[in-house]
């Protein structure tokens, strides 16, 4: 199906490392990308690919893939990336995919 | 830097038509990539509405396909989103995105602002 899934909420103590995944039949064949979005602001690109970081983004981001799920790591969580985090690719009709959001709280 | 901005009527009534544009600065459409609409209601998640090459070659998504419209002016390097007969599910900020990548990966690089749009009478 031409759907990706993303736990609702996940929470993190400051300082601790939390994965948040992704999963989708798309993820087989194309990649996923990340997004993180604070309240009132547009989404920015987090991560990419295989684990590219956009210049500006934190090495304590990462993004790693296996078999149909993608998953966004933050080594070591600081406060400010408590935030809604969105993962997205593309299916093989050309069309654009977002998971449900994953709602990260810092403890 | 690439930058984008959005803009279009706030308010929009039910069973009309939503249209927005994106002003690019920083880079010129006719270079290449895709670039396309995402959306997000209120308190909702993402959706992607469509995409377009220069050349004007587009994908919509399904759901909105039947109602949705994206052109692009090169020459005033922006681009458009048409959206008909809209409904107050129609609500939402409207992004514009940049769409890097090629073959196996893609992904938003460079997002507008955001605009909100209600529909309501």
């Amino acid at each position: 199906s031409s759907e990706l899934t993303q736990d609702p909420a996940v929470s993190v103590a400051l300082g601790q490392t939390v994965r948040i995944t992704c999963q989708g039949d798309s993820l087989r064949s194309y990649y996923a990308s990340w997004y993180q979005q604070k309240p009132g602001q547009a989404p920015v690109l987090v991560i990419y690919g295989k684990n590219n970081r956009p210049s500006g983004i934190p090495d304590r981001f990462s993004g790693s893939s296996s078999g149909n799920t993608a998953s966004l790591t933050i080594t070591g969580a600081q406060a400010e990336d408590e935030a809604d985090y969105y993962c997205n690719s593309r299916d093989s009709s050309g069309n654009h995919l977002f998971g449900g959001g994953t709602k990260l709280t810092v403890l | 830097q690439v930058q984008l901005q959005e803009s279009g009527p706030g308010l929009v009534k039910p069973s009309e038509t939503l249209s927005l544009t994106c002003a690019v600065s920083g880079y010129s459409i006719s270079s290449g990539y895709y670039w396309g609409w995402i959306r997000q209601p209120p308190g909702k998640g993402l959706e992607w509405i469509g995409s377009i090459y220069h050349s004007g070659s587009t994908y919509y998504n399904p759901s909105l396909k039947s109602r949705v419209t994206i052109s692009v002016d090169t020459s005033k390097n922006q681009f458009s989103l048409k959206l008909s007969s809209v409904t107050a599910a129609d609500t939402a900020v409207y992004y514009c995105a940049r769409v890097g990548g090629y073959l196996e990966l893609y992904y938003f690089d460079y997002w507008g602002q955001g605009t909100l749009v209600t529909v309501s009478s």
